[in-house]
């Protein structure tokens, strides 16, 4: 079965700093999207890349899929406090209501 | 209104007890999902719901039991819950299509302890 791993599991950072997010899938990806999650929360929808070598950005989030289509990034440049949460990736499986999640990456940015 | 809304967002009870979690979406989706999320693992994906009929049921207890009305509810019955089964539950929906899907909506979760 599909899985998302996601790096690095944690990550403190000064306020003003750049920093990256992984995730790998160890099939294709279909589809890919990125949600922010803030504690006992809901997950916020944030982006959705679906083409190989597809970039989004919004706000000071970029996210980027390889041209092969199994590993995504999500980069966030100049980081304030209010990025904080917990960024999970998650992705179309390839059946119709197969979604599947990684296990998150929880982000402090320090003021 | 905000697009998936659940209710409650805090539920203690204790395992004999029986109760319903909530949810509503907004967004004129056609599936509707549960989820349940346990610290340090991925989501689980415990239920699908599409046009009203369940499509995907991951092999959870019969102590959970969905329940889909119409479209824009669905509920996730409770009975002799399990210590384990404290968790934080999300609600989701999402418009499936033939070819592709689209991203999935959450609701703020409802946090079940069971004592």
């Amino acid at each position: 079965s599909q899985e998302l791993e996601q790096s690095p599991q944690s990550l403190i950072v000064q306020e003003g700093k750049n920093l990256t997010i992984n995730c790998t899938s160890s099939k294709t990806l279909y589809g890919l999207y990125w949600y922010k999650q803030k504690y006992g929360e809901g997950l916020i929808f944030l982006m959705m890349l679906q083409k190989g070598g597809e970039e989004k950005s919004h706000e000071k989030i970029t996210a980027k899929l390889d041209e092969k289509k199994q590993q995504s990034s999500l980069h966030i440049t100049a980081s304030q406090p209010s990025h904080a949460g917990i960024y999970l990736c998650g992705a179309d499986s390839g059946g119709t209501y197969k979604y599947i999640f990684g296990t998150g990456t929880r982000l402090k940015v320090l003021a | 209104e905000t697009g998936v809304t659940q209710t409650p967002r805090h539920l203690v009870m204790g395992m004999t007890n029986k109760k319903s979690l909530k949810c509503e979406q907004h967004l004129g989706h056609n599936a509707m999902y549960w989820y349940k999320q346990s610290a340090k693992k991925p989501l689980e994906l415990m239920f699908v719901y599409s046009l009203e009929e369940r499509v995907e049921n991951n092999s959870v207890p019969s102590r959970f039991s969905p329940e889909c009305p119409n479209s824009s509810h669905l509920f996730l019955h409770l009975h002799t819950l399990q210590p384990e089964d404290s968790a934080l539950y999300l609600c989701a929906s999402s418009q499936v299509r033939v070819l592709s899907n689209q991203p999935q909506h959450f609701g703020d979760g409802t946090r079940l302890s069971i004592l």
